[in-house]
């Protein structure tokens, strides 16, 4: 069990670049998650796969926002022309869903600064 | 529109108990109580989860009350690397829209003092 991993850990761009963050979940964890976190929050969620199926969306992924699962593995996180808002840690979580959803294990995040 | 109330800050002194409450009185018969933790820099750590009956593991005890409107998270001994934002979370025991996702606050700061 080596964890959950996510890359880059951190990423600088420039307002108006698009960005993209993977996770690779623990490998028998059918599903996936994606938080936001900013400064002084605790972590809000974005998006929930089960295997490759994208279940639930949070308001706050907004269209320029998009989240893919090819082959129920790893999950990639695009945001299209960033912007400075968009700037926190981007947290990637995975289970393996049971009856009662099953704990959460947590990546370490990758830091997102747009300059 | 966070379901738990928490106390911002607390102290606690190294080897002591930390005793973390949270108020949840909107609870629902089908929501489970769940603590995590954050640890500077790291992602959350899951701690411990309940439904009704106290339960206890190699990290803390939780502590629910009768009427399951308030509970206890309890580090039996802290150690300086306990030192974390603790954060309590109700969450639904079924599946379903919205049932996924975990609805953090802003959790307590705790501070281990050596």
């Amino acid at each position: 069990d080596t964890g959950v991993s996510q890359n880059p850990r951190h990423k600088i761009t420039k307002r108006g670049q698009n960005v993209t963050f993977r996770c690779d979940p623990i490998s028998e964890h059918n599903r996936l998650y994606w938080y936001r976190q900013t400064l002084g929050q605790g972590p809000e969620f974005l998006t929930y796969f089960q295997n490759e199926a994208q279940l639930e969306k949070s308001r706050l992924l907004s269209d320029r926002f998009s989240a893919e699962r090819p082959k129920g593995s790893f999950s990639t996180l695009e945001i299209q022309r960033t912007e400075q808002g968009d700037s926190a840690m981007y947290l990637c979580a995975s289970s393996l869903g049971l009856a009662d959803h099953g704990e959460l294990f947590f990546g370490e995040g990758s830091r997102l600064t747009v300059l | 529109d966070a379901k738990t109330t928490q106390p911002t800050s607390m102290d606690c002194a190294e080897g002591r108990a930390a005793n973390l409450p949270c108020n949840h009185s909107t609870i629902s018969g089908n929501e489970y109580v769940y603590w995590y933790r954050q640890i500077h820099s790291q992602g959350p750590q899951y701690i411990i989860h309940g439904l009704k009956n106290n339960e206890t593991n190699e990290m803390a005890s939780l502590i629910i009350t009768e009427d399951r409107k308030s509970s206890t998270l309890i580090l039996p001994h802290a150690t300086l690397r306990d030192t974390a934002v603790y954060y309590c979370i109700v969450r639904s025991a079924y599946s379903g829209a919205g049932s996924y996702q975990l609805t953090f606050g802003k959790g307590t700061k705790l501070s281990v003092i050596p």
